[in-house]
């Protein structure tokens, strides 16, 4: 069966940095768009990031580009997402999930498996 | 960028049809995904695609999606569907981005 397990969360000062992992299993982890998804404490989710089944293409949210970096290890089955100069409102559980995008327009980003997310929070 | 606005709240009595809708400018040119998130766990889909659903969910669950709103009608809520739904929209083509609704609280009086 599907299984994602992040990890890598935890308290980080304001303007730190973090990397966060992704363990998958029970799929071709190669086939898969993967993405990252977050959700601060009492609030909606927020998309932060997806990267194709090679890594070779990867997209982020606007208000995320030059700070986050999504990367994945195909070869252990791995995601990851390098998160530097942390402010305050990063504070959120980050969860992974299986992304349904087929690439070249096939599809749509739908996210089928979740993780049960990673804690970060970013405080003094 | 662009922006999807959901009703905070909704409420229904068991057994009613409850309709959650996201709205968007041209929403019906995008694909539209639903998520069901209860508290503490991690989101499902339970949509996607604008009306398919993924498979072990109930078809009581049924999406659509046409000019401004996409809907997703629950019919015969039970107790067990409260939760919060989100609704989500892959809008562009080539660079595709993601953008979530804001959320709507599902009570089932």
């Amino acid at each position: 069966q599907v299984q994602l397990v992040e990890s890598g969360g935890g308290l980080v000062k304001p303007g730190g940095s973090l990397r966060l992992s992704c363990a998958a299993s029970g799929f071709t982890f190669s086939d898969y768009f993967m993405t990252w998804v977050r959700q601060a404490p009492g609030k909606g989710l927020e998309w932060v990031s997806y990267i194709s089944g090679s890594g070779a293409f990867t997209n982020y949210a606007d208000s995320l580009k030059g700070r986050f970096t999504i990367s994945r290890n195909n070869a252990d089955n791995s995601l990851y997402l390098q998160m530097t100069d942390l402010r305050a409102d990063d504070t959120a559980i980050y969860y992974c999930a299986r992304d349904t995008y087929l690439g070249s327009g096939s599809g749509s980003h739908a996210f089928d498996y979740w993780g049960q997310g990673t804690p970060v929070s970013v405080s003094s | 960028s662009y922006v999807v606005t959901q009703a905070p709240s909704v409420s229904v009595a068991p057994g009613q049809t409850a309709r959650l809708t996201c709205g968007g400018n041209n929403i019906g040119d995008n694909s539209v995904n639903w998520y069901q998130q209860k508290p503490g766990q991690a989101p499902v889909l339970v949509v996607h695609d604008d009306t398919y659903r993924p498979s072990g969910i109930p078809e009581r669950f049924y999406g659509s999606n046409s000019g401004n709103t996409a809907t997703l009608t629950i019919r015969r809520v039970e107790v067990g569907d409260e939760a919060d739904y989100y609704c989500q929209v892959c809008v562009g083509s080539g660079e595709v981005t993601v953008v979530f609704g804001g959320g709507t609280k599902l009570t089932v009086l």
